[in-house]
């Protein structure tokens, strides 16, 4: 199995901030990562497929990046909106791994 | 608008199966897949398996092999996941969400069904 390894898994950050999580792959997964934001109590939500590519409705402020094993989401200017966990997926190979998750929490 | 309706919150006994269902609307069903990931109380996430709409193909965790079915009904653009042999671990929050083929991300997830495994 790909393992995901994200890190940090908890960050303190204030409104305006500029944050970055890391996710890494134990073996290349040729760009299949999504990057997902989870509320409480709430479904994932999409925000990067492909490693880069931003979903229509998702603030510009935030951006993927990345290949290979290692990737990255940033999410620029935080908005009280952006708190929440965060989870990187990769989908090369089955079975579909997820990163442990990173905890944004407002300082 | 696209949206995953899955059925409702099930209490289960160790060793039953349980049946949830995801049903699409707002696009044309056949025309991607349905993966099925599931969330245990205060954990990540974790890939059960997906199928395709159109032909019933399944790929499944290797770990829910012998104990997971995924099925569809394209009569109601339903999908069907059922969960055998049922244990306490099994206890989690089960979504399904439309597998987009190519880059195999999903784009949009269901609601979310609890399922509660207690003796």
């Amino acid at each position: 199995d790909i393992q995901m390894t994200q890190s940090p898994s908890s960050l303190t950050a204030s409104v305006g901030d500029k944050v970055t999580i890391i996710c890494r792959a134990s073996q290349n997964i040729d760009g299949r990562l999504s990057w997902f934001q989870q509320k409480s109590g709430m479904a994932p939500k999409l925000l990067v497929y492909a490693a880069s590519t931003l979903r229509n409705e998702v603030p510009s402020r935030f951006s993927g990046g990345g290949s290979g094993t290692s990737f990255t989401l940033t999410i620029t200017s935080l908005q009280p909106e952006d708190f929440a966990t965060y989870f990187c997926h990769q989908s090369h190979s089955a079975p579909y791994t997820f990163g442990q998750g990173t905890k944004l929490e407002i300082k | 608008q696209v949206q995953l309706v899955q059925s409702g919150a099930e209490v289960k006994k160790p060793g039953a199966s349980v049946q949830v269902s995801c049903k699409a609307s707002g696009y044309a069903f056949t025309n991607y897949g349905i993966s099925w990931v599931r969330q245990a109380p205060g954990q990540g996430l974790e890939w059960m398996g997906w199928i395709d709409s159109y032909n019933g193909n399944v790929n499944y965790a290797q770990k829910f092999l012998g104990r997971i079915l995924v099925t569809k009904d394209r009569s109601s653009d339903t999908i069907h996941m059922e969960l055998r042999g049922l244990k306490s671990d099994d206890t989690a929050v089960y979504f399904c969400a439309r597998l987009v083929w190519g880059y195999y991300y999903m784009d949009v997830w269901g609601t979310g069904t609890t399922v509660s495994v207690s003796s």
